[in-house]
């Protein structure tokens, strides 16, 4: 049962342009939510994350929504750039403990000059 | 090393052979962690220890899986009578959340083993 769904394997976008990628989940327990980047032959880093307190938080040029009556999250980033290019990774968790990440199968994102 | 390492980075084994995957996580870094992504599919959770112990072994798919963690540092994630379906890239993360925490920390993810059972 896969707790987590990035529906888009991959997304092409024009530099300059948005990215939107999106992440579905449908354990309602989850409360807090990740996401990462990876490029190839490289270990996942961190992106941004948002609590289900909050609908959304920005960093930068990235900025995280989250629709917790639709179970939806996605993930904006804008200007889009070149060095954008990578796997990204919605992952969601269960704050109060160490918890695991629970990971999508990932959306892989290309930005075209 | 400032970050998390992994050895060794790829290993190629006969189906049936044992094999060991080892992690040093980041220094102070409580919390360890072990996924997997085979290919095609999202990281999947193994197991996680806080400090020496394992408190999460959820993730483990067969009892051909083990892990360990001594001196709450390097962590040896050890597969049995490998087979073919073990293949994937197995990932290891440490974060500074100690147990009990107020939030889910970032975990941070070393470069991974990817383990081909011929």
């Amino acid at each position: 049962d896969q707790q987590v769904k990035q529906n888009s394997p991959s997304l092409s976008v024009q530099e300059g342009r948005i990215s939107i990628l999106n992440c579905d989940y449908t354990n309602s327990m989850f409360d807090y939510f990740l996401w990462y980047k990876k490029y190839p032959a490289e270990g996942p880093t961190f992106l941004i994350s948002i609590s289900s307190i909050k609908d959304k938080n920005e960093d930068g040029r990235f900025t995280v929504f989250l629709n917790k009556s639709a179970k939806h999250l996605s993930l904006h980033i804008v200007p889009s750039q070149p060095g954008d290019s990578a796997v990204y990774f919605c992952a969601a968790t269960f704050t109060g403990t160490a918890s695991k990440l629970t990971f999508g199968t990932g959306t892989r994102l290309q930005v075209t000059l | 090393g400032a970050g998390v390492s992994q050895s060794p980075s790829n290993k190629v084994t006969e189906k049936g052979k044992d094999v060991e995957l080892r992690c040093d996580p980041i220094s102070g870094h409580t919390a360890l962690y072990w996924y997997r992504q085979s290919l095609g599919q999202g990281l999947e959770f193994l197991i996680y220890f806080q400090g020496n112990s394992a408190p999460d072994k959820s993730g483990l798919p067969s009892d051909r899986f083990s892990a360990e963690r001594t001196g709450g540092s390097v962590s040896t994630l050890t597969i049995q009578r490998t087979q073919q379906e073990d293949s994937a890239v197995y990932l290891c993360a440490s974060s500074s959340l100690t147990s009990g925490g107020p939030m889910a920390d970032e975990q941070f993810f070393g470069p991974g083993t990817r383990l081909t059972v011929l």
